[in-house]
């Protein structure tokens, strides 16, 4: 098993509709989640980080965080063609200096007008 | 202000020589990461530094990489005896602290535009 867990996609949604992202990971102690977004050729940017159960929201984009469940999820509402783009879970974990930040290997997002 | 930034942006050589990538983090950034990312895939973290010092180098994949921050802010990484497998965007990121110490809005990455190595 992964330590961080992605559905690798193409997740087709239409324009104006929310799109769900999802994240599973295994370490039950991780403190951290970031959601990331890549457009295709370009760097990773940070759209929000969650580290507290519940929702966190910020304009259209909710994260979503499950400790028990182990999982982080990724709304965006009213989704538009620019959001499309593959969108990357990463994960904070360990204790002290031996913490690590474990990426996923992404979800890719189409949005069709 | 100036983002991080990463030279060269290409770098093409020959199976068998030497290259250094060149990273340069936001000022003021105590942690820089170096990662290398293939087509259709996520970050594979290589080495992370705090300050001059490799926090975690438990990424580095053989003993031909290698990396220095030797003043705590412009990062050089080193392959030595380059092979088609190295072919990759090479990615550095910089963040405001290390993952050992503050919250989660402290360890926020800022990605360089990357370097896209082609071993030939």
């Amino acid at each position: 098993q992964k330590e961080v867990e992605q559905n690798s996609g193409p997740l087709s949604v239409p324009e104006g509709a929310i799109a769900s992202l999802n994240c599973t990971y295994s370490d039950r102690g991780s403190q951290s989640f970031f959601w990331y977004r890549q457009y295709s050729g370009k760097s990773p940017e940070l759209i929000m980080f969650i580290y507290s159960n519940g929702d966190k929201e910020d304009g259209r984009f909710t994260a979503q965080l499950n400790k028990a469940s182990q999982y982080v999820s990724l709304l965006i509402r009213d989704s538009q063609p620019s959001d499309s783009a593959t969108y990357l879970c990463a994960v904070k974990k360990g204790a002290g200096n031996n913490r690590k930040l474990i990426w996923g290997l992404g979800t890719s997002l189409a949005v069709n007008p | 202000g100036a983002g991080v930034s990463q030279t060269p942006s290409n770098k093409v050589t020959e199976k068998g020589k030497y290259v250094e990538l060149r990273c340069d983090p936001i000022s003021g950034h105590t942690a820089l990461y170096w990662y290398r990312q293939s087509l259709g895939q996520g970050p594979e973290f290589l080495i992370y530094f705090q300050g001059t010092g490799a926090a975690d180098d438990s990424g580095l994949p053989n003993d031909r990489f290698f990396a220095v921050r030797p003043e705590g802010s412009v990062s050089t990484l080193k392959i030595q005896r380059t092979e088609r497998g190295d072919s990759a965007v090479y990615l550095c990121a910089s963040s405001l602290q290390g993952l050992a110490g503050g919250g989660a809005s402290y360890n926020e990455q800022f990605f360089g535009p990357g370097t896209r190595l082609t071993v030939l």
